[in-house]
């Protein structure tokens, strides 16, 4: 299975901008790009994902490098409750599982 | 409101005893799935299910048994084989349809099982 890279820990001033990234260089051609986040003692909670394209919604924007071998989720201005834990996940062509790794702990400052 | 429970959201258990964590969903989801997750680090995956009456081991399914005779419902029993079952375990769905790495998971709040 296709591996991802998350730095351990980020920190961000409140309502500015946080890049978060994430190396995928072994990624096949169908993997899709999966970002979720947890906040202590919850469920994990789907962010955003996509497959080759940009992709924005309400909550994030998600930029895909043109080989696809690194993606960055971008926060357009952090808030305290954006504080957790957050996972970039490869998931396999027609395949239900997902493979969490450690993710990136970050930390808004007020 | 749409969505995943579980319960209880603590549990604990003498060592050696059998336990049954509750999942139930109302999505209308095909997919269900359980992970167990240890404290600073990511989930695993225990089973999944894509459709009633059918499942698939996860990556660390030993200990573990499920059963799916109902699309709502995806219950897990952490067996006393299971050598180290104090963990957060989640639950999630997603629909299932031809390209599943497309869709989105829907998880629970988590039941925090404490074997004493």
């Amino acid at each position: 299975d296709a591996k991802t890279t998350q730095p351990n820990s980020m920190e961000s001033n409140e309502e500015e901008p946080v890049h978060l990234p994430c190396n995928h260089s072994t990624i096949s051609g169908t993997d899709y790009i999966h970002w979720y986040r947890q906040l202590p003692s919850q469920g994990p909670e789907y962010v955003i994902h996509g497959l080759t394209s940009n992709v924005n919604n309400r909550m994030a924007s998600l930029a895909i490098a043109e080989d696809r071998k690194s993606s960055t989720l971008i926060l357009h201005r952090a808030t305290l409750r954006d504080a957790a834990v957050y996972y970039c996940i490869l998931r396999v062509y027609n395949n239900n599982d997902m493979r969490f790794g450690a993710g990136t702990r970050l930390t808004v400052k007020p | 409101d749409g969505g995943i429970t579980q319960s209880p959201k603590y549990l604990f258990r003498k060592e050696g005893q059998n336990v049954t964590l509750s999942c139930e969903q109302n999505l209308n989801h095909d997919a269900m799935y359980w992970y167990r997750q240890d404290p600073g680090q990511g989930l695993r995956l225990i089973y999944y299910s894509q459709i009633v009456n059918d499942f698939q081991k996860g990556d660390i399914a030993e200990g573990y048994s499920v059963s799916r005779e109902k699309k709502e419902s995806f219950p897990l029993t952490v067996t006393s084989a299971q050598k180290n079952p104090t963990a957060f375990y989640l639950c999630a769905s997603s629909r299932d349809s031809g390209t599943s790495a497309n869709n989105e998971q829907f998880f629970g709040p988590g039941t925090r099982l404490t074997v004493l």
